[in-house]
């Protein structure tokens, strides 16, 4: 069954420090990988995706990710945070084929940044 | 700036009551998910619709829940009757998926959501 996996449900971190949130997913042939972040009582807000291509990708607010697939990660980086970035951050995964388009989603990294 | 809109934001019902609840997509998108996210099971797939034709809800209890688009800029999520262990957030979100390795548009947008409370 397709999954992902966030390692760590909650990230204290100071401000202006950096940050790693962790990501794995199970394994396919075709994969497609999402970051979403959600501030309190809004939607999820999409931070970066990677459909191919470099394997490095930049988003948003300054956050960058990697795709290992020898690893099967895709963790999400940000070199300095501010106290705007403490929120809930998703990861997700689309494997493509007959069901392209639907995610399947990690449980979630909350973020706390502090002063 | 386009967006996904819910309606209502909030809603409070006593168990037993019909629940509805509303989303229009962005304009041009042609699916539409919605997601329910409680604090024990996180983010759920509930069901997904592709040209307004429903393509996958094995994720919502059948026997209460449905799932409908009237027309291409509708969707409804249906609870008859409610239950307390309905209470949840419930998401809609859109996008324009076209398939065939044209993945440039790969992307789901999230509405507000729904905040709902059975008592």
């Amino acid at each position: 069954a397709q999954s992902v996996t966030q390692l760590d449900s909650q990230v204290p971190v100071f401000e202006e420090a950096p940050v790693e949130l962790r990501c794995n997913y199970s394994s396919s042939v075709s994969v497609y990988l999402f970051w979403y972040v959600q501030y309190p009582n809004q939607g999820l807000q999409l931070l970066l995706k990677y459909l191919s291509g470099s394997t490095l990708v930049k988003g948003i607010n300054g956050f960058e990710a990697e795709f290992n697939k020898s690893q099967t990660s895709f963790h999400l980086r940000k070199p300095s945070v501010h106290i705007s970035d403490t929120a809930e951050y998703f990861c997700a995964v689309s494997y493509g084929g007959t069901s392209y388009g639907k995610l399947t989603f990690g449980q979630g990294t909350i973020l706390t940044v502090h002063p | 700036d386009a967006r996904v809109t819910q309606t209502p934001r909030h809603k409070v019902t006593e168990m037993g009551q019909e629940v509805t609840m509303r989303c229009q997509p962005i304009l041009g998108h042609n699916t539409v998910f919605w997601y329910r996210q409680t604090m024990m099971q996180g983010l759920e797939l509930l069901a997904y619709f592709r040209n307004r034709a429903p393509l996958d809800d094995s994720g919502m209890p059948k026997d209460r829940f449905s799932a409908e688009m009237p027309d291409a800029t509708l969707a409804t999520l249906k609870i008859q009757p409610s239950e307390p262990r309905d209470s949840a957030v419930y998401f809609c979100a859109s996008g324009l998926f076209l398939g065939g390795g044209r993945e440039d548009k790969n992307i789901q947008y999230f509405g507000a959501g729904t905040r709902l409370s059975v008592l």
